[in-house]
């Protein structure tokens, strides 16, 4: 069962236009973590939020973590060719910091040179 | 830092067979992870080691799956009498336990296994 719905899916844009990706679930949790994964390779870290209504930027990335610590946002800004992947948002269960990750399905995005 | 590391990369075999997978996490963590992702979905956790001591096991994961970390470095992963529905990506990833940083866990790079 995966706690995490991502939105959207799929997203293919232009070079240079900016995007929201989001991470929405009923459940809260005590940390979020985004990953980004190649095709053929294991996901790799991006950021981790903890706390509620937390900001964190990474170069052109913002991420963003509820008040109620149960969704969050990815906002990239002028995307570039490169940041095309498969984007994954992952919570750890409240109550537990040291267990087991609930991924979302990822939206996969393209960007277009 | 050299990373987690898996082996093999890539597994093919035939169903019936028994495979064998390894994970070396980073040197430092003793928090131990297995995954497994199929074509479209987000990881699922498997499994879960702190130090030798596995602490929990999803329902995924059925008799036919067993998971060892003899000495609380590197683990494996076995299964036995593959079935065509095991073909996947099988992850595995480590963690620390001090302060913050005990929330993230670093993947490698995975096994794919194609079970024809």
């Amino acid at each position: 069962t995966q706690l995490l719905e991502q939105s959207p899916q799929f997203l293919s844009i232009q070079e240079g236009e900016n995007l929201t990706v989001y991470c929405n679930s009923s459940s809260v949790f005590s940390s979020l973590q985004w990953y980004r994964q190649e095709p053929g390779e294991g996901p790799v870290l991006l950021v981790t939020v903890v706390t509620g209504g937390e900001v964190k930027k990474l170069k052109r990335l913002t991420f963003q973590f509820g008040d109620a610590r149960k969704d969050s946002s990815l906002h990239i800004t002028a995307a570039q060719p490169g940041d095309t992947g498969l984007y994954l948002c992952a919570g750890a269960d409240r109550g537990s910091t040291l267990g087991r990750l609930y991924f979302g399905r990822g939206t996969q995005l393209t960007v277009w040179p | 830092d050299t990373g987690v590391s898996q082996d093999p990369r890539h597994k093919i075999t035939k169903r019936g067979q028994n495979v064998t997978f390894r994970c070396d996490p980073i040197s430092e963590h003793n928090r131990l992870y297995w995954y497994r992702q199929t074509l479209g979905q987000g990881p699922e956790f498997l499994t879960y080691f702190q130090n030798e001591a596995q602490l929990e096991k999803s329902r995924l994961l059925s008799d036919r799956f067993s998971a060892e970390r003899p000495k609380g470095s590197f683990s494996t992963l076995e299964i036995q009498r593959t079935e065509q529905g095991d073909s996947a990506m099988y992850l595995c990833a480590s963690a620390g336990t001090s302060g913050r940083n005990s929330y993230e866990q670093y993947f490698g790079p995975g096994t794919r296994l194609t079970v024809t």
